[in-house]
């Protein structure tokens, strides 16, 4: 079965403090990983996909295949990091995402 | 338009009602998917439509769930006789295509309370 599965519902840290937020994916094929994003009162947007490498707003997620994991980490946490955030699988050769149930991040100050 | 448009943007019925919530995709995007978000859950797929043909509608729950696209542009969701349990926000977001972009554009979203 394809399953994503965010195991935090909420994370809270202090600005300036680290940040990990875990993914872990059940996928027997190659899958392509996502993270999305919602802000407050905003949309669903996209944040990061493990194919293109890049870091976004200071986030990098890096694809662990041998632990089927892709968490997304971020050095230094900021207050406008605080969000919904969803690890999302994309199924080789499917045109569609499956999210995991989500994680806020609450950064205090 | 802009973005993703959805409306309307609360709906509240009866069990045992119709209801439909439509949406307009972004300009020129020819893939549109159907997502519902039951609180504290992540999006969960429903269809998704490339063009007017509903190229994969393995989410949808039941028959009571239908979907359509008549002119590859806006579509309909239509819910026939809505039970509590269809309570959730229903998003719908467009794309170029996962395979080119990886990226999905989503709506704010129609929230749907069956009383």
């Amino acid at each position: 079965a394809q399953r994503v599965t965010q195991p935090e519902k909420l994370l809270s840290v202090f600005k300036g403090a680290p940040v990990e937020l875990k993914c872990n994916y059940s996928y027997s094929g190659s899958p392509e990983l996502f993270w999305y994003v919602q802000y407050s009162r905003q949309r669903l947007q996209l944040l990061l996909r493990h194919i293109s490498r890049e870091s976004i707003k200071g986030f990098t997620a890096d694809l662990n295949k041998g632990e089927t994991s892709f968490h997304l980490k971020k050095p230094f946490a900021q207050e406008e990091d605080s969000a919904m955030y969803y690890c999302a699988l994309r199924p080789g050769g499917y045109n569609k995402l499956i999210f995991g149930a989500g994680t806020r991040l609450a950064v205090h100050p | 338009g802009a973005g993703v448009s959805q409306t309307p943007s609360n709906k509240v019925t009866e069990k045992g009602k119709y209801v439909e919530l439509r949406c307009d995709p972004i300009s020129g995007h020819t893939a549109l998917y159907w997502y519902r978000q039951s609180l504290g859950q992540g999006p969960e797929f429903l269809i998704y439509f490339q063009g007017t043909g509903a190229a994969d509608d393995s989410g949808l729950p039941n028959d009571r769930f239908f979907a359509v696209r008549p002119e590859g542009s806006v579509s309909t969701l239509k819910i026939q006789r809505t039970e509590r349990g269809d309570s959730a926000v229903y998003l719908c977001a467009s794309s170029l295509g996962l395979a080119v972009t990886g990226e999905l554009f989503f709506g704010e979203g129609s929230r749907l309370t069956v009383l």
